[in-house]
Formats: C-alpha cells, structure tokens, sequence
C-alpha cells in the first residue's frame, strides 16, 4: 500500500523565482491539505483541496496556489519567493476530509531560498 | 480560535525512564479531535493516536499512554520505558468539526524534542 509520496526532495531557488512542489496521496485517499513547517516549528495548514476544488485556506497569501488532478494529485505553486518561504513543505492525504479523519503526511521537500 | 500548545520545547531522558510529553489546546468547538504525530529526524510525519472529544477514555498501546482530559484541556501522551529510538519531535494537533465550509485543517502545536539517551 503505497503511501503520501511527494517530489522533488529538495529544492534550491533564488528570490523572485517560482516553484512547483508535487504530491501524490496514499491510495484511496481524496482530500490533499499542504504545510509548511519553518525549521524550529509545527506544521502550518496553507489550504486543501477535494474534488480539485481547494475547500480551505490558511493564513497565506495569493503568491501560495494550488491544484488538485482528476486522479486526486495535487501541486504547490510559489510564486515570487522571498527568503522566508525556505522551509520543509509537507503534503497530507485523507479519506473524505472530515474533521475526524486522520491526515496521512509524506516525507517533505525542503525548499531552500537564496 | 484554535490554539495548542506544548510548554516543553526539549526534554532529555535516559533509556528505559517514563517520559511524558505535555499538550494544552483551545477551542469554542464542542465536538474535535486530538492527534499525537511523531517527527523522526527524516521529517515525515508519522501518526501516532487520534481522540475525539466525547471520549475521555484513555488509551494504551505498547509503551505508549495518552491522558485526556477535558476539564483541563490537556491531551498527554506518556511513553514507558524510552528507547533510543523514540527519540523525535512530537506534535499535538487539533482538528474542529465547525469549520466552515468543511474539511480537516490541522493546528499544530510547536512541538517537544525528545532525546533519549544511552
């Protein structure tokens, strides 16, 4: 049973750059959330995405965007880096999306801006 | 709003001492749900338990405990008899059932490093 898989691992850009992070849900999973997580810090919910519709967002802005595939897949779109968007970007998959269901994450990409 | 907090930043034991990892939460909601997650040093988050809030029983499983109790807020996760490999940071979460709109958005708390130590 194949897991929360994300790519790339790691990621270098420079300021003003744009990034793209993939992810792929654990299988029979339909609800994909996005965190970053800064070194030192929990993870913070940037928004998730059902039925390739994002049905909530967290406290980030326009520069953060996203979009989820027919086969339940989803990207992270980062616009204009700055330095403070370095972090670990962890994607999570559910079934449903309901507030009891449990969130699944994959091992990361660390996104590193110079 | 929602908040979780987790008071210890880091705590060192020695193998085979009891640790317990304190989590402290807030909410107006009358219904959510409390998760423990484990980050071992590769990052991935790894799910440990989850509670719902009309469920005050506590839990054992293995080595692991977890104490809730809602006249305190607290959701407490023990672990008996450390082992080296326990060693990771743990994060308490909050997941509320009002959200607007619906879904399960998590709010973490900073986290508690744990080092267990030979």
């Amino acid at each position: 049973d194949a897991g929360v898989t994300q790519s790339p691992t790691h990621l270098i850009k420079t300021r003003g750059q744009q990034v793209t992070l993939r992810c792929s849900p654990k299988s029979g999973h339909d609800t994909v959330s996005w965190y970053q997580q800064a070194l030192g810090q929990g993870p913070q919910f940037i928004f998730q995405y059902y039925e390739e519709e994002e049905r909530q967002r967290g406290n980030f802005p326009d520069r953060f965007s996203g979009h989820q595939f027919p086969n339940y897949s989803s990207e992270l779109n980062v616009n204009a880096l700055l330095l403070g968007d370095s972090a670990l970007y962890l994607c999570a998959s559910s079934l449903g999306g309901n507030p009891s269901d449990t969130q699944y994450f994959g091992p990361g990409t660390r996104l590193t801006v110079l | 709003a929602q908040k979780v907090t987790q008071a210890q930043t880091e705590i060192s034991v020695v193998e085979k001492e009891d640790v317990t990892l304190d989590c402290v939460y807030e909410t107006r909601d009358t219904t959510y749900y409390l998760f423990w997650y484990k980050q071992p040093p590769s990052g991935e988050l790894v799910f440990l338990i989850r509670r719902n809030s009309f469920d005050e029983q506590n839990e054992i499983s293995g080595r692991y405990s977890w104490n809730f109790q809602k006249s305190t807020s607290s959701f407490n996760f023990t672990i008996t008899a450390s082992q080296v490999v326990d060693s990771a940071v743990y994060f308490c979460a909050l997941s509320e059932a009002s959200l607007t709109g619906g879904g399960n958005k998590l709010t973490f708390g900073t986290g508690t490093q744990l080092k267990v130590e030979l």
